[in-house]
C-alpha cells in the first residue's frame, strides 16, 4: 500500500513565478492536509480538504495561495507570485475517514526554493 | 502563539538507555496527541498517539505518557537504539472544534550514541 506521495520532492522558482505542489493521499484516504515547515520551526497547518471542498483554509496567507483536491486527480497547492519567504517545505498529510478519529500520515514534501 | 511546545532543542543519550522527550501544550482544549518522527529530507512517521481519556499508551519500545492536569507529555524510548537518531516532533489536536487541524512543537533532535 503505497504511502503519501508528493511531487515534486524539489521545487526551484525566481521570484514571481508559479509553484504548483501536488499530492496524493494514501489509498482510500480522502482527507487531505497541507503543512509548511519554516526553516528550524515546527509543521504549521494551512489547509484541510475533502474531495472537491476546502473545509478549512484559515492557516493558508489569504492572498497568492490557493489549494484544491478535484474528483480525480491529487490535491494541488498553487503559490502564486511567489517571494524569498515562501522558501520552505511544504508537507501533505492524508487521513482516511476524517479528524475525529485518525492519525494523519505525512507524505515525503516538496521543497521549495525561491531565487 | 506557540501553543505545544518542545522546550529541549536536542537530546543526547548512550544505546540501551531510556531517552524521555518532553512536550508541554497550553490549549486546554486540547483532546489527542500524537508524536511523529522525522529523518532529513524525509517527511513526518507517525509513531504513537494518545487520546486525553488516557495518561499511557504503549507500544513497542515506544510509550507516551499524559498528565492533563500539567498540560504535559512525554515519549519514552526504551531501549534506544542508534537508528532512533531523529528529529521527533509532538503534535495535538483538539478533534471536536479545529476540524483535525495538528498544531506542531518545533522538535528534538535526539542523538543516539553506541
Amino acid at each position: 500500500n503505497a504511502g503519501v506521495m508528493q511531487n515534486p520532492r524539489h521545487l526551484v522558482r525566481r521570484r514571481g513565478q508559479e509553484a504548483r505542489l501536488r499530492c496524493s493521499p494514501m489509498k482510500g484516504h480522502s482527507h487531505v492536509y497541507w503543512y509548511r515547515q519554516l526553516p528550524e520551526e515546527g509543521l504549521k497547518f494551512m489547509v484541510y480538504l475533502q474531495k472537491e471542498n476546502i473545509i478549512d483554509e484559515s492557516g493558508m496567507p489569504k492572498e497568492r495561495f490557493s489549494a484544491e483536491f478535484p474528483k480525480e486527480g491529487p490535491s494541488i497547492l498553487r503559490i502564486q507570485q511567489v517571494v524569498r519567504g515562501d522558501s520552505a517545505a511544504y508537507f501533505c498529510a492524508s487521513s482516511p475517514t476524517g479528524p475525529a478519529s485518525d492519525t494523519q500520515y505525512f507524505g515525503p514534501g516538496t521543497r521549495l526554493t525561491v531565487l | 502563539d506557540q501553543q505545544v511546545k518542545q522546550n529541549s532543542p536536542s537530546l543526547s543519550v548512550q544505546e540501551g538507555r531510556i531517552s524521555i522527550l518532553n512536550c508541554d501544550y497550553t490549549n486546554s482544549m486540547f483532546d489527542y496527541f500524537l508524536w511523529y518522527k522525522k529523518y532529513p529530507a524525509e517527511g513526518p512517521t507517525f509513531l504513537i498517539s494518545i487520546s486525553s481519556i488516557k495518561d499511557k499508551n504503549e507500544d513497542g519500545r515506544f510509550t507516551v505518557f499524559l498528565n492533563k492536569s500539567a498540560k504535559h507529555l512525554s515519549l519514552h524510548i526504551v531501549p534506544s537504539q542508534p537508528g532512533d537518531s531523529a528529529v521527533y516532533f509532538c503534535a495535538a489536536s483538539d478533534r471536536g472544534s479545529t476540524l483535525g487541524r495538528l498544531y506542531f512543537g518545533r522538535g528534538t533532535q535526539l542523538t543516539v550514541w553506541p
